[in-house]
C-alpha cells in the first residue's frame, strides 16, 4: 500500500458545481497536509495547507484534515473553468530534522462552461 | 523572470546516451529537489539537497546522479538513458527557515524522451 492515495480521475464537472477531491494516507507521522495545483504543461503551486484535524477556508477553497481517519479533502465551491488542473494532495513528515513530501499521484478536474 | 528555471525544457534523446538536466533558482532557498512525474504515477522524489554538501537519494535514485554546483545550482545526470526514463522532470526549491509544512516551489518541468 503506498503511503498516500489519491484517485486520478479525471472528474468531470459544469460550471457552478461543488467539487470534493480526497486522499487517504497511511502514515500517522504526518504532520502537515497540503494541496497543489498543477496546471498543464506547468509546475504544481502551492494552494492551501492545514497543520491539525478540521477545516480551514480560504475563498472558494476549504481543506479538510481527519487525522483519526487518516483522509483529507479540498471542497471548491462555485467551480469555474480555470479550476480545471491536477490537484495534488501532498504531506510532511520530519525525519532526522529534516522535512520532505510525499505525494499523491494527483486528480484531473475537467470543468465546463 | 523565473525564479526557478530548468533547461533544456524539451528533450529528446537515444538510449544508452549521457544526459544532464540543470535547474536554477534566484529565490536564495537552500534546499533543492529533483521530482519525476509520470502520467498514473505522480510525483516520486529522485534526489535532494538541504544545502551544497548535502546530498540524499530519493525514492527512485537508480540510473540518476545529481550535482549541487552552487547554492542555486543543482544538476540531474543520467549516466545511460534508457527508455522507462522518459518522464517529465521538475525541479523545486524550499527554504530551511520554513520549519513547518515545507512549502515548494517548482520549475516549469523538463519533458524527456529516451527513444
Amino acid at each position: 500500500q503506498k503511503e498516500v492515495e489519491q484517485d486520478p480521475g479525471p472528474l468531470s464537472v459544469p460550471e457552478g458545481a461543488i467539487v470534493s477531491l480526497n486522499c487517504t494516507y497511511s502514515n500517522s507521522a504526518f504532520q502537515y497536509f497540503m494541496w497543489y495545483r498543477q496546471y498543464s504543461r506547468k509546475g504544481p503551486e502551492l494552494l492551501m495547507y492545514t497543520y491539525s484535524s478540521g477545516n480551514k477556508e480560504d475563498g472558494r477553497f476549504t481543506a479538510q484534515v481527519d487525522k483519526s481517519s487518516k483522509y483529507i479533502s479540498l471542497f471548491i465551491r462555485d467551480s469555474q473553468p480555470s479550476d480545471s488542473a491536477t490537484y495534488l494532495c501532498a504531506m510532511s513528515t520530519m525525519n532526522s530534522g529534516y522535512s520532505t513530501l510525499t505525494f499523491g499521484k494527483g486528480t484531473m478536474l475537467l470543468v465546463s462552461p | 523572470d523565473a525564479d526557478v528555471t530548468q533547461t533544456p525544457r524539451n528533450r529528446i534523446t537515444k538510449t544508452g546516451k549521457r544526459i544532464m538536466l540543470e535547474c536554477s533558482q534566484t529565490k536564495g532557498h537552500d534546499r533543492m529537489y529533483w521530482y519525476r512525474q509520470d502520467p498514473g504515477l505522480g510525483l516520486r522524489l529522485i534526489y535532494y539537497s538541504f544545502d551544497v554538501k548535502d546530498i540524499n537519494k530519493g525514492e527512485i535514485s537508480d540510473g540518476y546522479s545529481v550535482s549541487r554546483q552552487a547554492q542555486a545550482k543543482f544538476s540531474l545526470s543520467l549516466e545511460s538513458a534508457i527508455p522507462n526514463q522518459t518522464a517529465l522532470y521538475f525541479c523545486a526549491t524550499s527554504d530551511t527557515r520554513d520549519t513547518t509544512y515545507n512549502e515548494q516551489f517548482f520549475g516549469p518541468g523538463t519533458r524527456l524522451t529516451v527513444l
